[in-house]
């Protein structure tokens, strides 16, 4: 298995740009996250979901949508990009929910908003 | 809001030595509490957990322990090698508004290990 993948590993925007941050797990779990570290912070709950289908806020939704068509697959999407989104941005997966079973993180996307 | 601290934020010793984090949670609900490690260039990784109905809990070099009353959980590391030089993250369970449980995490301990 390879696990948690993410793509593309580094991404420099301009301000007001979009993209989109791929995540695709092959474990089969029904649990995926995305999360934000910022430095010398903890990592932040940006959305997460439960299923194909079924998506909700974090503690940090604003400025990020997110999408779940089918149980491997997990992208964030950021619309007009600003210089605050400037982050690490991890995706995480878990067969189970939170509290219950570990969640496997992926390596990560750097992503720099000048 | 609910958050949780983590100390020190930085921490250097010996090879051979123990190196100890310690973390404090504000919400008393919190019932299950990862330690992360995250290696330069790389997404965290579970190395322990512990739950709320367990006081002390171990894996060859590793211990979590778990001070329900005084809402603080640390890590020992005894014997510590040059691989184990990393950032470590603990979290704790909080139950959201919806009643999801999500973890929030400490700001991490960077640990340096010198040879």
């Amino acid at each position: 298995n390879a696990g948690v993948t993410q793509t593309p590993k580094f991404r420099i925007l301009k301000i007001g740009q979009s993209m989109t941050l791929q995540c695709t797990q092959d474990m089969n779990h029904n649990y995926m996250y995305w999360y934000r570290q910022d430095p010398g912070m903890g990592l932040k709950l940006i959305y997460y979901s439960v299923g194909a289908g079924i998506t909700d806020k974090g503690e940090v939704p604003n400025g990020y949508n997110v999408s779940r068509s089918t149980t491997e697959d997990f992208p964030l999407r950021l619309e007009l990009a600003a210089p605050s989104q400037t982050s690490v941005y991890f995706c995480a997966s878990s067969y189970g929910p939170t509290g219950r079973d570990e969640q496997y993180f992926g390596p990560g996307t750097r992503l720099t908003v000048t | 809001g609910e958050n949780v601290e983590q100390h020190p934020s930085t921490l250097s010793v010996q090879e051979g030595d123990s190196a100890v984090i310690k973390c404090t949670y504000s919400d008393s609900a919190s019932n299950y509490f990862p330690w992360y490690k995250q290696e330069l260039g790389k997404g965290p990784q579970l190395i322990i957990d512990i739950r709320s109905n367990v006081g002390e809990k171990k894996d060859q070099r590793i211990a979590v322990t778990l001070n329900k009353t005084a809402k603080h959980f640390s890590l020992h590391i005894t014997e510590t090698q040059p691989e184990d030089s990393a950032v470590y993250f603990c979290a704790a369970t909080i139950i959201t508004q919806g009643g999801s449980e999500k973890l929030v995490f400490g700001k991490g301990t960077k640990l340096t290990v010198n040879p």
